[in-house]
């Protein structure tokens, strides 16, 4: 059971292009969250769905859409990137209702130039 | 708004006792979480409170105090391999419920 897998591992992309940062889970989680991480910032909440077909803003989402098509695919992009976007990414998924745990996939290292 | 407080950093020796705290105002509380990250690795999930009182998973623990918006987290006989970040966040609400993370604890073990 691979849980969370999130593709690229890193990736070094030029200010304005367009970026999908994908995320797969294979636990058949309902909820599934896109967080950005920077030093001395934390986790911050970028966009999440709680079942397929819905998704939400969280508290940095501008610059960033996401689409839940599926139960296991939830990507993440960068319509015209910039500099200020550059971090790591983590997506994370859990069952849902009352759950109290999330998993985390490895993350993305994202550097716009 | 919504703030997690926690401190920036800690640090101990092997084999000691080290308590993380977190205070948090936020519009909705339904529990507590704590999370470990090592350095460039994911997070993961280390225990949560719903209810008032302690938690206790092997070495670590970890206590809620609603009515004081207050929790933390308390790790005991450290060893080397706990140093790393350590983060609290709160669910606001039951049923479908983001978390709202604090910027994390840094806890560096020594010899």
């Amino acid at each position: 059971i691979a849980g969370i897998t999130q593709a690229p591992t890193s990736q070094i992309l030029a200010a304005g292009r367009r970026m999908t940062l994908r995320c797969t889970q294979d636990m058949r989680h309902n909820a599934m969250y896109w967080y950005r991480q920077d030093l001395g910032l934390g986790l911050r909440l970028i966009h999440y769905s709680n079942t397929a077909g819905t998704t939400g803003k969280g508290e940095v989402p501008d610059g960033y859409s996401v689409s839940r098509a599926n139960t296991d695919d939830f990507p993440l992009t960068l319509a015209s990137a910039v500099p200020s976007q550059t971090s790591v990414y983590f997506c994370a998924s859990s069952e849902g209702k009352d759950t109290d745990t999330q998993y985390f996939g490895p993350g993305t290292r994202l550097t716009v130039l | 708004g919504q703030s997690l407080e926690q401190p920036s950093e800690v640090t101990a020796v092997e084999g000691a006792i080290v308590q993380i705290n977190c205070t948090y105002q936020t519009s909705g509380f339904y529990g507590l979480s704590w999370y470990q990250q090592h350095d460039g690795g994911a997070p993961t999930f280390l225990s949560y409170n719903a209810l008032d009182g302690l938690e206790e998973t092997g070495r670590f623990s970890s206590f809620l105090s609603r009515s004081d918006s207050y929790g933390y987290l308390l790790l005991q006989e450290l060893q080397m391999k706990d140093s790393a970040s350590y983060f609290c966040a709160v669910m606001e609400n039951s049923g479908y419920s983001t978390l709202t993370f604090g910027k994390g604890t840094m806890l560096l073990v020594s010899p």
